[in-house]
């Protein structure tokens, strides 16, 4: 069975601070990882994913398959990134079902 | 840019009755997926459909559910027989591949009463 666990409902932070939002997950394959963010209002979107090894608005994550972690992480974290964060697994092979977390709300606050 | 679209954003029913929920995936995605959201939960996987078939579904989408594609644009969710935890928000997804991205629309809430 394949599991995302986020540890944490609600992440508060001020401006410019570091942000490193936790994602562990369970899986006996090779699971591809996924953040999809929700703004306020706006629909589902996908920030990233580990195989394309990108920075989007300044988020990184690095799939650690030892500690089973996909933790998103932000250096300095901005208002405007203040939003509902979803970890996601995909663990099949030959389509894109995705497995989510329960979401972490990120608030950051000036 | 395209986007998923879906109607109704809100539809508000009675247990017991039949209930139709329509997407309108990305033109040229071939790949097909239903989540919900029951209010304060996860995202969960319903089912994902390709080629007119279902290629997956989860345990929560037993024969109350079934879902179509009537018309080569619209992709349609329908729950036969609504329960009061049928009550969610509904989200449909296109990718144009598979492993890809998928697109969510901005979701459907049912509330069941």
């Amino acid at each position: 069975a394949q599991r995302v666990t986020q540890p944490e409902k609600l992440l508060s932070v001020f401006k410019g601070a570091p942000v490193e939002l936790k994602c562990n997950y369970s899986y006996s394959g090779s699971p591809e990882l996924f953040w999809y963010v929700q703004y306020s209002r706006q629909r589902l979107q996908l920030l990233l994913r580990h195989i394309s090894r990108e920075s989007i608005k300044g988020f990184t994550a690095d799939l650690n398959k030892g500690e089973t972690s996909f933790h998103l992480k932000k250096p300095f974290a901005q208002e405007e990134d203040s939003a509902m964060y979803y970890c996601a697994l995909s663990g099949h092979k030959g389509y894109s079902t995705l497995t989510f977390g329960k979401g972490t709300m990120l608030l950051v606050s000036p | 840019e395209p986007e998923v679209t879906q109607t109704p954003s809100h539809q508000v029913t009675q247990m017991g009755q039949e209930v139709i929920l329509r997407c309108v995936p990305i033109s040229n995605h071939l790949y097909f997926y239903w989540y919900r959201q029951i209010l304060g939960q996860k995202v969960e996987f319903l089912v994902s459909f390709y080629n007119n078939e279902i290629s997956e579904k989860s345990e929560i989408f037993d024969d109350q559910f079934s879902v179509e594609r009537p018309d080569g644009s619209n992709f349609t969710l329908k729950i036969r027989s609504t329960k009061l935890e049928d009550s969610a928000m509904y989200f449909c997804a296109s990718s144009a591949t598979v492993p890809g991205e998928l697109f969510f629309g901005e979701g459907s809430r049912l509330t069941v009463l």
